[in-house]
């Protein structure tokens, strides 16, 4: 099915661990964005990417890594996890800058 | 002052109630206007899109924008169970240099 996918859904880590969220689209998106979700702060941009090869920092990229060498896919990296990065984590991607952004259903990272 | 504003609720309503919905900004820039829907541990589901003021009608649900007062509105016609979940609104400039979302709206709907 076409779509946006997001893996895993859960994952529980430990402080200082590396963690990979991985997001995969089927729509050739232009663009894709990485956002946290939390209570009382709603969805916070990390990173977005306009295109492959092309990445820039959002609200709150401090911590994390992104790549994106093919159009499809959005990894996003936490080097060193630390506990306030305890979140829930969307990928969503769109066709154009303006345009409706398109979610996954989210990975639930508990770090501890 | 933020951005975009939202009342965050929760609002519950019985079943078959007329819902408002409704999100202010502060950004004259706005030009692109959206309403998710969130149902618990999923993503945000696109549910509408307008352009610039007026009015977008899907179903029971209703999108209004008006640009003089920095203000859009969610109507849901006959609430149903299936409609509780956090609805969050959206915007964006012309460009997607500035899109942002609102904080969300939880939202039960009462049989």
């Amino acid at each position: 099915d076409a779509g946006i996918t997001q893996s895993p859904r859960y994952k529980i880590t430990e402080t200082g661990r590396q963690v990979t969220l991985m997001c995969h689209q089927t729509w050739s998106h232009s663009y894709m964005f990485w956002y946290r979700q939390d209570l009382g702060h709603g969805l916070r941009l990390i990173y977005y990417s306009a295109a492959a090869d092309i990445t820039d920092k959002g609200e709150v990229p401090d911590g994390y890594v992104v790549s994106r060498s093919k159009t499809e896919n959005f990894p996003l990296t936490l080097e060193s996890a630390t506990r306030s990065q305890t979140s829930v984590y969307f990928c969503a991607s769109s066709g154009a800058a303006a345009s409706p952004q398109h979610f996954g259903d989210g990975t639930r990272l508990s770090i501890l | 002052q933020k951005e975009v504003e939202q009342d965050p609720g929760p609002l519950s309503v019985p079943e078959g109630a007329i819902v408002s919905l409704n999100c202010t900004y502060s950004n004259s820039a706005f030009q692109y206007f959206m309403w998710y829907r969130q149902y618990s541990r999923k993503g945000p589901e696109l549910l509408m899109y307008t352009y610039s003021s007026g009015n977008k009608e899907d179903g029971r649900f209703t999108a209004q924008v008006d640009k003089s007062s920095k203000y859009i509105s969610l109507f849901i016609r006959d609430s149903q169970p299936s409609d509780s979940a956090t609805y969050l609104c959206a915007m964006s400039d012309n460009y997607g240099q500035n899109f942002v979302f609102g904080p969300g709206t939880r939202l039960s709907v009462l049989p």
